[in-house]
């Protein structure tokens, strides 16, 4: 592994059901986020964590919750799926501990809810 | 709160033309400026970068100045190539925020041949 992989691809998922999205990474990042992708509002947050063992809210946490019980992984639960979180989905991460050091983003994956 | 503003597209230019892309932005303090290239089918990748007033990024081409009293950022390239067809985000980091970015709605280019 080299950077950041997500997983799956892209899913079909049918409203109501649960579904987790993965992220891992294996630059020993301290910091990861979770944006979300939609045509014409550019990229929102949705949580983020700047350690492990911390999460915190973004823009748009409703409908969504995250865990980090290590430094490479962090994954996105969306507890129950509606039609409104058909997107196109990005996990990222950054070395803490500097200033104004960039994000990495992973290739992201594209949800369909029906 | 945090916010940017860019240039809508899409924005279709012939290659070798000269390309300009809008970009600013609202923050408390001094954020950090970012320009992100998403090609198709992929994720971002930074472009180029700016953390001060005054600072010029720049990368493949690309440059971006950080005007803090316009407070802007713009994209501009001298000769843009097919391959620079992307979607270009403008971004500000916070750092008072946890480096959380913001972004902007982006911009999709097309270069024609």
């Amino acid at each position: 592994i080299a950077g950041i992989t997500q997983a799956p691809t892209s899913q079909i998922l049918a409203a109501g059901r649960r579904m987790t999205l993965r992220c891992t990474q294996d630059m020993r990042h301290n910091a990861m986020y979770w944006y979300r992708q939609d045509l014409g509002l550019g990229l929102r947050l949705i949580h983020y964590s700047n350690t492990a063992g911390t999460t915190g809210k973004g823009e748009v946490p409703d409908g969504y919750s995250v865990s980090r019980a290590n430094t490479d992984d962090f994954p996105l639960t969306l507890a129950s799926a509606v039609p409104s979180q058909t997107s196109v989905y990005f996990c990222a991460s950054r070395r803490a501990g500097g200033s104004y050091n960039e994000q990495f983003f992973g290739p992201g994956t594209r949800l369909t809810v029906l | 709160g945090n916010s940017v503003t860019q240039m809508e597209g899409p924005v279709t230019l012939s290659e070798e033309a000269f390309l300009t892309i809008n970009c600013t932005y609202t923050a408390t303090g001094y954020p950090s400026l970012f320009w992100y290239v998403q090609y198709p089918g992929e994720g971002l990748q930074l472009l180029l970068k700016a953390t001060k007033a005054d600072d010029k990024g720049s990368n493949k081409g690309f440059e971006a100045t950080y005007r803090k009293e316009t407070t802007s950022f713009h994209l501009e390239k001298g000769s843009v190539q097919v391959s620079d067809s992307a979607v270009y985000f403008c971004a500000l980091s916070d750092p008072f925020g946890n480096e959380k970015l913001t972004f902007g709605t982006g911009t999709r280019l097309t270069i024609i041949p």
